[in-house]
Formats: structure tokens, C-alpha cells, sequence
């Protein structure tokens, strides 16, 4: 079975412009977590969606949004990029929203603003 | 707040020697907690959890971790490393809030001498 994937792996954007970074789940699998992990950190929770429902958001500004689809797949959108937003962002997906907490997660994308 | 400390930023071991990678948590109640690896580029790996029971969990690769709620710690052991071992090591808490999301420590990275 597919794991995680993640597209595009890699990505090059300056600072201002928009960027989306999608993620399609492991099969069966209803929820979707974002996470960014700055180079020498651990990753920071984004958002977490569930049946295309936000569930959770962390300590984020409003610049960065996200969706989720009927088939579960899910986009991260940022705004106005600033340098520090140049980090890996992790997708993560898991059976359900609540109960399951074994996520599963992508090799990430590649964020670099300059 | 929930939080994690891993307070090891790097650990160097020869091959074949025993490891232990620390971590500790803050928590309000009942954690479940996670460890996952990192291979340089790679997403994340889960290694091992817990959710309840039996305090000594077992996972993948030959790792082991125990859970002592009265240090509030969750250790990370193995037994003999073996140089594809050398990655980063994360432990993680959850759920927070509700939702599907983890707090991850900053991370231990690991070298292997031959």
C-alpha cells in the first residue's frame, strides 16, 4: 500500500508570493495533520482536518490556511511567504479524528523563501 | 502547557554498544506518547507508542521504551546499535486539545562510530 505522499518535494518561492503544498493520505484514512519543522527543531503543529473539517490549528498567523477533500487529500496554503517560513512541512494522516493517534506521516516538502 | 525535553541534542555510540535516548514530558493527564526517527531528507518513522497497559512497549527495528509515570519519562532503548541506525530521534506527546495533535520534543540526533 502507498504511504503518505506529498507534492511538490521541493520548492523555491520568494518572499511575498503564495505557495500551495498538497498531501494525499494513506488509503482509508480520514484525517490529515500539517506540521513545519524548522531546520534543528521538531515539527510544530499546523493544522489538523477530519472529514474536511478543521479540528485543530496551532500558533500560526492567519497567512497560513488549509482545506481538505471528499477524497481526503488535503492543501496547505501559505500567504505573503516570509523567510521564516522556509522549512520541511510534514503531512500527516490517521484513520479517524479521535481514538487513532498513530499518524502516519509523508517525506515532506521542501520549503525554501528567499 | 504540554511540553517535551529531550535534553540529549546529540549522542555518539560505537556500533554494537547499547543506547538509551531520554525524554520527558509535561502533561495533564494520561499521555499518550510516541517516539519517531528521521533518516537526513526523510519524513518521519514511527518507531514505537503508547496508549495504556503494559508500561515496556516494543517496536520496530529492535527499539524499546518505558513509560514511568512518577518521572514522567519515556525512554527510548536499544539493546545493540547498528550504524544504519544514525538518524534523528523525536519523542512526541498527544493528544492535545482535542485533536489529533502531537507536541514534539526538539529532537536527539544520533551518530554510530564503527
Amino acid at each position: 500500500d502507498a504511504g503518505v505522499t506529498q507534492s511538490p518535494t521541493h520548492l523555491i518561492k520568494t518572499r511575498g508570493q503564495h505557495v500551495t503544498l498538497r498531501c494525499s493520505p494513506i488509503s482509508g484514512h480520514k484525517s490529515v495533520s500539517w506540521y513545519q519543522q524548522v531546520l534543528g527543531q521538531g515539527p510544530q503543529f499546523i493544522f489538523q482536518y477530519y472529514e474536511k473539517e478543521e479540528r485543530g490549528r496551532g500558533n500560526f498567523p492567519d497567512r497560513f490556511s488549509a482545506r481538505q477533500f471528499p477524497n481526503y487529500s488535503s492543501e496547505l496554503n501559505v500567504n505573503a511567504l516570509l523567510l521564516g517560513d522556509s522549512a520541511l512541512y510534514l503531512c500527516a494522516s490517521s484513520l479517524e479524528g479521535v481514538g487513532s493517534y498513530e499518524q502516519y506521516f509523508g517525506p515532506g516538502t521542501r520549503l525554501t523563501v528567499t | 502547557a504540554q511540553s517535551v525535553t529531550q535534553p540529549d541534542i546529540h549522542i555518539t555510540v560505537s556500533e554494537g554498544a547499547s543506547l538509551e535516548l531520554r525524554c520527558n514530558y509535561s502533561y495533564g493527564a494520561t499521555p499518550y506518547l510516541f517516539w519517531y526517527v528521521q533518516s537526513p531528507g526523510q519524513g518521519l518513522q514511527l518507531l514505537l507508542k503508547y496508549f495504556s497497559g503494559d508500561t515496556l512497549v516494543q517496536g520496530i527495528k529492535g527499539f524499546e521504551a518505558e513509560f514511568k509515570r512518577s518521572q514522567s519519562s519515556f525512554n527510548l532503548r536499544k539493546p545493540s546499535v547498528h550504524w544504519s541506525d544514525a538518524a534523528e530521534y523525536f519523542c512526541a506527546v498527544g493528544p492535545i486539545q482535542g485533536a489529533q495533535k502531537l507536541v514534539f520534543g526538539q529532537g536527539t540526533r544520533l551518530t554510530i562510530n564503527p
